[in-house]
This record gives C-alpha cells, sequence and structure tokens, in this order.
C-alpha cells in the first residue's frame, strides 16, 4: 500500500525550532519529487516547500524562506521538514505529500501532523 | 505569482443535486497543471482530477473538470452524501511554485 506517515509535530514556543518527518512506504521514494503542505485551523491549504528527487533542488513559498529547510534521505525513504524561528503563524497541520510528474498534482498525501506555536 | 480565486465560498445544495464549483486564476495557466482536490474533516485532501479534466484513480465518473485559460470549473454531476466537503483547486506555476484557491464548501442544504 502506497503511504506517507508524518511525525515529529507538537507544541513550541515562538522562536524555537521543530522538525517534522514523513516516512514514505509502497512506491519508489526515490523517484519522485516531493512535499510538503499546511493548512492553518479552519483555512485552506497552502504549498509549503518542493524537493527534487536526488535532493539537488528545493523552493520554498516567500513565507518560509531562509527558517525552513526540506531535505530527504533516499536510503531511508524519508523526507524531512527543518523548521527554525518559529512563529504564531506557522501553525497548522502539515502534510508530506508526493508530487507526481505525470500528473503534475499531489497525487498521495500523508495524515497530517499538527505543528502549534505559541507561549 | 498566479492567484486563484474560487467561487461560491460555500455551496448549499441537496443530494442529486449538481453541483457546479469555479476556479478563476488572475492570469493564464496551463490546462496541464491545474487540479482539483476534496478534503473532508479531519482527512488529508484527496485529488480528484488533474489535467484539468483528469479524473484520479478511483474517483467515479460524476466528478469532471473542464476549463482552460483562466476559467475552470468542477462539475459534480447528482451529489451523493459523500460528496459534501471542502473542494480546492491547485496550479503549478512556472516559477516553480504550487498555489491553491481559498476552497469552496459544499454543504446540505
Amino acid at each position: 500500500e502506497v503511504q506517507l506517515v508524518e511525525s515529529g509535530g507538537g507544541l513550541v514556543q515562538p522562536g524555537g525550532s521543530l522538525r517534522l518527518s514523513c516516512a514514505a512506504s509502497g512506491f519508489t521514494f526515490s523517484s519522485y519529487w516531493m512535499s510538503w503542505v499546511r493548512q492553518a485551523p479552519g483555512k485552506g491549504l497552502e504549498w509549503v516547500a518542493n524537493i527534487k528527487q536526488d535532493g539537488s533542488e528545493k523552493y520554498y513559498v516567500d513565507s518560509v524562506k531562509g527558517r525552513f529547510t526540506i531535505s530527504r534521505d533516499n536510503a531511508k525513504n524519508s523526507l524531512y521538514l527543518q523548521m527554525n524561528s518559529l512563529r504564531a503563524e506557522d501553525t497548522a497541520v502539515y502534510y508530506c505529500a508526493r508530487w507526481s510528474r505525470g500528473r503534475r498534482a499531489f497525487d498521495i498525501w500523508g495524515q497530517g501532523t499538527m505543528v502549534t506555536v505559541s507561549s | 505569482e498566479i492567484v486563484l480565486t474560487q467561487s461560491p465560498g460555500t455551496l448549499s445544495l441537496s443530494p442529486g443535486e449538481r453541483a457546479t464549483l469555479s476556479c478563476r486564476a488572475s492570469q493564464s495557466v496551463s490546462s496541464s497543471y491545474l487540479a482539483w482536490y476534496q478534503q473532508k474533516p479531519g482527512q488529508a485532501p484527496r485529488l480528484l482530477i488533474y489535467g484539468a479534466s483528469s479524473r484520479a484513480t478511483g474517483i467515479p465518473d460524476r466528478f469532471s473538470g473542464s476549463g482552460s485559460g483562466t476559467d475552470f470549473t468542477l462539475t459534480i454531476s447528482r451529489l451523493e452524501p459523500e460528496d459534501f466537503a471542502v473542494y480546492y483547486c491547485q496550479q503549478y506555476g512556472s516559477s516553480q511554485t504550487w498555489t491553491f484557491g481559498q476552497g469552496t464548501k459544499v454543504e446540505i442544504k
């Protein structure tokens, strides 16, 4: 079964750091671009970051540039999001998603992990 | 940056009725890069339509997508109880950015 499972969310103070992980299974992880998408409570979806199959290209939404870093370990079938200098507005459910270049869409999503930035 | 505007914000319909959801882009979007997702409360989004009009695997044929340029439409021909949810359009831009519309909630009337 194709699956993405996120972990690492939690409560963190403003200015703090958190590292999210996403474990992939059921497909050839190293063949796909991977992404993080977030959703603030009661709000819509916002793409956060993407990473190429070999990690050589990374893209970020402007609001997280310089604070968040996306990375991957293809040997471990894992995707990561290092989040530094966290702000209240980063509070959201963070989803790991697979980008299908063939379909040009996010075709597989994890269940999400909640990040709360509050003092 | 391309902005996607979805309308209406909320659509109140009864089971069996037809739903027509709109997604308008601030500039022309390649049809190949326009997708629709469904999200139910407490669940992750699910891909419905890609390439503006192609149904994803396992999506019933009551869901259809159409449009080009700046105007795209998701149509649900006859609403089933499980179709009441929030729907998002999404586009992939040439500047390596991905944007979503703000969503349309389809609720039971």
